[in-house]
């Protein structure tokens, strides 16, 4: 069973450009997560998706931070105007069913973003 | 809010070791408890679980056990490899099924 993709693995990019990471879960998982992590620390949620609706974005910078999944599979995470402090690695996972506590989330490699 | 505090680290083990990691949480109602794992160069991946009050998780000679009375999932595995050198993660969900809350991450050294 293939896993979580995502892409690219790394980016270099200056303050005040945009990016855009691209995520595609695991076939038939409806839910699906952006976490950042900062180094030296663990993943924090940016957004969880059911489906292609939002179930949780309370810790999305949206000033900055925007998320889609269309048609519920792939999903696109971007930054724009990226800033200094968004420089971290950029997680994708994906769980079956509904959101349950112990459903277990399968993670993506990264995107590990550096910021100039 | 509902939190995960694990120890700090570097642990650094010398091969066929006893292994503990301590993580302890703080959450509302009955949470899931979990322990990921980072390889080096790798993604994160599910090391066990467990889902109910003394329920304990288990896998590659790893352990650990939902301790509600001391809101407790300590890591332990009683003879380390240096494949086990990686950054171990305590993580939880809560009741309302949202995402995982993970504490910041333990690194493991195992020298032979």
């Amino acid at each position: 069973e293939a896993g979580v993709a995502q892409s690219p693995r790394y980016k270099i990019i200056e303050k005040r450009q945009s990016v855009a990471f691209w995520c595609n879960p695991i076939s038939g998982h409806a839910t699906l997560y952006w976490y950042q992590q900062i180094l030296g620390q663990g993943p924090k949620l940016l957004i969880q998706f059911q489906n292609n609706g939002v179930v949780d974005d309370s810790q999305l910078p949206k000033d900055r931070f925007s998320a889609e999944r269309l048609k519920g599979v792939d999903s696109t995470l971007k930054i724009q105007p990226a800033k200094l402090e968004d420089s971290a690695v950029y997680l994708c996972a994906s769980s079956l069913g509904d959101s349950g506590g112990a459903k277990t989330q399968y993670f993506g490699p990264g995107t590990r973003l550096l910021v100039l | 809010g509902d939190s995960v505090t694990q120890m700090e680290g570097p642990v650094t083990l010398s091969e066929e070791a006893f292994l503990t990691i301590n993580c302890t949480y703080t959450a509302t109602g009955y949470p899931s408890l979990f322990w990921y794992v980072q390889y080096p160069g790798e993604g994160l991946q599910l090391l066990l679980k467990a889902t109910k009050a003394d329920d304990k998780g288990s896998n590659k000679g790893f352990e650990a056990t939902y301790r509600k009375e001391t809101t407790s999932f300590h890591l332990e595995k009683g003879s380390v490899q240096v494949s086990d050198s990686a950054v171990y993660f305590c993580a939880l969900a809560n009741q309302a099924g949202t995402a995982l809350i993970f504490g910041k991450g333990t690194t493991l050294s195992v020298s032979s």
